[in-house]
């Protein structure tokens, strides 16, 4: 199993640029989360999924989408870069109910210009 | 709403001088507590799951311990391996599916 995988690793887009990054997972997780990481702050969810279909907010979902339409992949949408999201962005997905284990892709870093 | 703090932010160890790292937390409800490790450049890797007060778990050096307000994570004797920035999350009873409250981590190296 490659487990979960993102890409691309390094991404520079200049401000009002738009972009896909990409998360897909091979363990038939119904659950999958992105996450981004910021110097201080810990990790704080963007958006999730509960299943094929069905997304949700977490808490700093302003300027991104996202949509599931099938159980391997979950990409992130940024609209409209701005300097804000220079940040490096994780995917992680589980299989179980609510506290079960959270596995994490290695990361994209993304640099808004 | 949850908090996290972890402390301390760095934590410089020789090679076998042990010691803990704390997880401090408010949560409504305890679901569980996570503890995570993450290598520079890396995604975090899953270590251990608390979900009530007084539960130990082990796995090699590290030894991690709940109270009701806060989490040890206990390096004995370790090793240069061992360096990482060591992430602390919670999980409370009110908090939607997948939503993981994460501390700031604290930053451990360890020289030989």
């Amino acid at each position: 199993n490659a487990g979960v995988t993102q890409t691309p690793k390094f991404q520079v887009l200049k401000t009002g640029q738009s972009m896909t990054l990409q998360c897909a997972q091979d363990m038939n997780h119904e659950y999958m989360s992105w996450y981004r990481q910021d110097p201080g702050m810990g990790l704080r969810l963007i958006h999730y999924s509960v299943g094929a279909g069905i997304t949700d907010q977490g808490e700093v979902p302003n300027g991104y989408n996202v949509s599931r339409s099938t159980t391997e992949d979950f990409p992130l949408r940024l609209l409209s870069a701005a300097p804000s999201q220079t940040s490096v962005y994780f995917c992680a997905s589980w299989g179980g109910g609510p506290i079960d284990t959270q596995y994490f892709g290695p990361g994209t870093r993304l640099t808004v210009l | 709403e949850d908090q996290v703090t972890q402390s301390p932010e760095a934590l410089r160890l020789q090679e076998g001088e042990s010691s803990s790292l704390n997880c401090s937390y408010t949560v409504s409800g305890l679901r569980g507590l996570f503890w995570y490790r993450q290598d520079p450049g890396k995604g975090p890797e899953f270590l251990f799951t608390l979900y009530s007060a007084g539960e130990e778990k082990e796995k090699e050096r590290l030894k991690a311990t709940l109270t009701k307000k806060e989490s040890f994570l206990h390096i004995t004797a370790p090793k240069p391996e061992d360096s990482a920035t060591y992430l602390c999350a919670v999980q409370g009873s009110t908090d939607s599916w997948g939503k993981l409250q994460f501390g700031a981590g604290t930053q451990v190296v360890v020289t030989p």
